[in-house]
């Protein structure tokens, strides 16, 4: 049983433009929301997180925008530039007692052409 | 990220070999997890460790067991390989509550 299902499969943006990914979960009791991102070769980086008492953070270029009735969340790439051309996966899990078991999607592979 | 070490970083194998994949971390964490990469998949959770006397299945633990050797060492091993195990595995630690950090990943092929 996914919880966490991730789409586009893989996204082809021209630079300067958005790229949106998109998550949705079934599991309430989420309550922490990472995106992580992975290039080839190395194992995923945290990009940005959420949590469900926030509708959106952004972090420079990175945006996360989070609907919590829909239980759906999303990443997006403003001004998408080569060098962000990677695996991208959304997450999910519970803190509660400090656990940070983390649910992933099955990933989007982002590709931005010049 | 050299703060969690995993080796080998390739592997390739036999049906029927016992395998151990050998994570160590500097970051001075707790937590440490063992997760398997397959393409189309994500990433799914095979173990994980609170603390050295703690020891939890994940998602895929079938076919794979863990050691925690001491708070920053933890070990993952398939007692006999077979092909559908071919995969990316990937060690990661944190902290109580805290964001995980990813190893680089070993690449494993069983032939």
């Amino acid at each position: 049983q996914q919880q966490v299902k991730q789409s586009p499969q893989s996204l082809i943006v021209q630079k300067g433009g958005i790229s949106i990914i998109n998550c949705a979960y079934e599991n309430t009791a989420f309550d922490y929301f990472p995106w992580y991102q992975q290039f080839p070769g190395k194992g995923p980086a945290l990009l940005i997180a959420i949590r469900p008492d926030v509708s959106e953070k952004k972090e420079g270029r990175f945006t996360i925008s989070f609907n919590k009735s829909a239980k759906q969340f999303s990443l997006h790439i403003m001004d998408s530039q080569p060098g962000d051309s990677a695996t991208y996966f959304c997450a999910a899990s519970q803190s509660g007692a400090g656990s940070y078991q983390l649910t992933f999607g099955k990933g989007t592979k982002l590709s931005v052409i010049p | 990220d050299a703060d969690v070490t995993q080796t080998p970083r390739n592997r390739i194998t036999k049906t029927g070999k016992r395998i151990m994949l050998e994570c160590s971390q500097t970051k001075g964490h707790d937590r440490m997890y063992w997760y398997r990469q397959d393409p189309g998949l994500g990433l799914r959770l095979i173990y994980y460790s609170f603390d050295v006397k703690d020891i939890n299945k994940g998602e895929i633990s079938d076919g794979y067991s863990v050691s925690r050797q001491a708070q920053a060492k933890f070990s993952l091993s398939l007692e006999s390989a077979i092909p559908n195990q071919t995969a990316l595995y990937f060690c990661a630690t944190s902290d109580w509550n805290q964001p995980q950090h990813f190893g680089d990943g070993t690449r494993l092929s069983i032939l």
